[in-house]
């Protein structure tokens, strides 16, 4: 089965504090592992896809990276405007239906 | 502001209503997702459409029946449905239906009471 783990489950930063976000994965055939922010009572907003590993993306202050076994994503400098839950998915996007199995999800919160 | 748009963003219904969430994308997407999200736990698939037919159906209840009219739409028809029923609705749309990323409208909360 596949199965997608992210921790920590909850994360407290003073601003300006980097730290990493980690999401392990099992999934069978993976074809993008993906980054997404949710905002509470919002739909999840597209951050990173990444496909093959040693892959790297970066957008302002988060940088994702992936291995054949888990992905981080790494924030550096934050600021309370990074409050969000973040989740990651594992895609096996393969004509049909691009399934995403996604994990529970880190919930940060940046204080100043 | 998401380019996908969800109407109506609340719903409140009885068990006994038929009711309908919409969902529209204009970004030239060919494949469409609605996904339930319960409070604190991520998202699940419900159904996917690639070129308005549908590829997937994550063994949903007869109860929820979705209709993509054209390539831009996407309706989930409710019908008696149950308290544990209660989400967020998400629709969610992709270039196809490989390992593109897909883009979220921000969902309808339903309330069955």
């Amino acid at each position: 089965e596949d199965q997608v783990t992210q921790s920590p489950e909850a994360l407290r930063l003073q601003e300006g504090e980097s730290s990493s976000l980690n999401c392990s994965y099992t999934v069978s055939g993976l074809r993008g592992l993906f980054w997404y922010r949710q905002d509470p009572g919002k739909g999840p907003e597209f951050l990173f896809t990444l496909y093959s590993a040693g892959e790297e993306k970066e957008k302002e202050r988060l940088k994702a990276t992936l291995t054949k076994k888990e992905s981080f994503l790494h924030i550096t400098a934050p600021k309370p405007e990074d409050s969000a839950t973040y989740l990651c998915a594992g895609g096996t996007g393969a004509g049909g239906g691009n399934k995403l199995t996604f994990g529970t999800g880190t919930q940060l919160k940046v204080e100043l | 502001d998401t380019e996908v748009t969800q109407t109506p963003k609340h719903l409140v219904m009885g068990m006994t209503n038929k009711k309908s969430l919409k969902c529209e994308q204009h970004m030239g997407h060919r494949a469409m997702y609605w996904y339930k999200q319960k409070a604190k736990k991520p998202p699940e698939l419900m159904f996917v459409y690639s070129y308005e037919k549908l590829s997937i159906n994550e063994s949903v209840p007869s109860r929820f029946s979705p209709e993509c009219p054209n390539s831009s739409l996407l309706n989930l028809h409710l019908h008696a449905l149950q308290p544990e029923d209660s989400a967020l609705y998400l629709c969610a749309s992709s270039q196809d239906a490989s390992n593109q990323p897909q883009h979220f409208g921000d969902g309808t909360r339903l309330s069955i009471l």
